[in-house]
């Protein structure tokens, strides 16, 4: 079935802090998996994304980690600032062609 | 304008009325996609197109009705929606990827809809 599950659904932390937001998902043919940061009255936009034959990819201050085994994906954020304060989403392709299944999203709260 | 744009901004419907959302991307993409977003289902794939011809319908009523006449502008068409059907509609578009290829989907800025 098409069913990715994101958690936390919301998450406030300290500038400064780290934030860490997990997905799994249920298609083991997925290979592709995306994130996106959606600002409060904005379009969502690609962050980072990991492909099944990589197992951690970085980018400054984010990361994303994928154990294919166990089907599950993380963002890392660290040293988090009131910028990365934001809707995330995680996604995978599903198994249809072009098609991305979209988790719930996660509300991240950065507090000065 | 650059990137993906979309019109109108807002948009007020009565159930009987019929209206249409239009879409328009300037980056040479072949792949086009209308999604819904609410506060149920924060992103909803609606249509999928590829050089023009629909391949992926996600079990969307009929009171939608997509048309992508070229690679570069999506529509959605609307009639008798229901309250229910309010929401912000997002266009996006990606470069044709091969399974599993991964592609960035850059997204429109929505269309707020109101159905009374």
């Amino acid at each position: 079935g098409e069913n990715v599950e994101q958690h936390p659904s919301t998450l406030s932390v300290q500038e400064g802090d780290s934030a860490v937001i997990k997905c799994t998902y249920s298609d083991s043919a997925s290979n592709y998996f995306p994130w996106y940061k959606q600002e409060l009255g904005k379009r969502p936009q690609l962050i980072i994304d990991i492909r099944s034959n990589v197992g951690e990819k970085k980018d400054q201050r984010i990361a994303v980690t994928l154990n294919k085994t166990a089907k599950h994906f993380s963002l890392h954020i660290t040293e988090t600032q009131p910028e990365d304060s934001a809707v995330y989403f995680c996604a995978e392709e599903n198994t249809g062609f072009q098609k991305l299944v979209f988790g719930t999203g996660t509300r991240l709260l950065v507090s000065p | 304008e650059t990137g993906v744009t979309q019109t109108p901004r807002h948009l007020v419907m009565g159930m009987t009325n019929k209206k249409s959302l239009k879409c328009e991307q300037h980056l040479g993409h072949n792949a086009m996609y209308w999604y819904k977003q609410s506060a149920k289902k924060p992103l909803e794939l609606m249509f999928v197109y590829n050089f023009k011809e629909q391949t992926e319908n996600n079990s969307v009523p009929s009171r939608f009705s997509p048309e992508c006449p070229n690679s570069s502008h999506l529509f959605l068409h609307l009639h008798t929606l229901q309250p229910e059907d309010s929401a912000l509609y997002l266009c996006a578009s990606s470069q044709v990827a091969h399974p599993g290829q991964g592609y960035e989907q850059y997204f429109g800025p929505g269309t707020r809809l109101t159905v009374t």
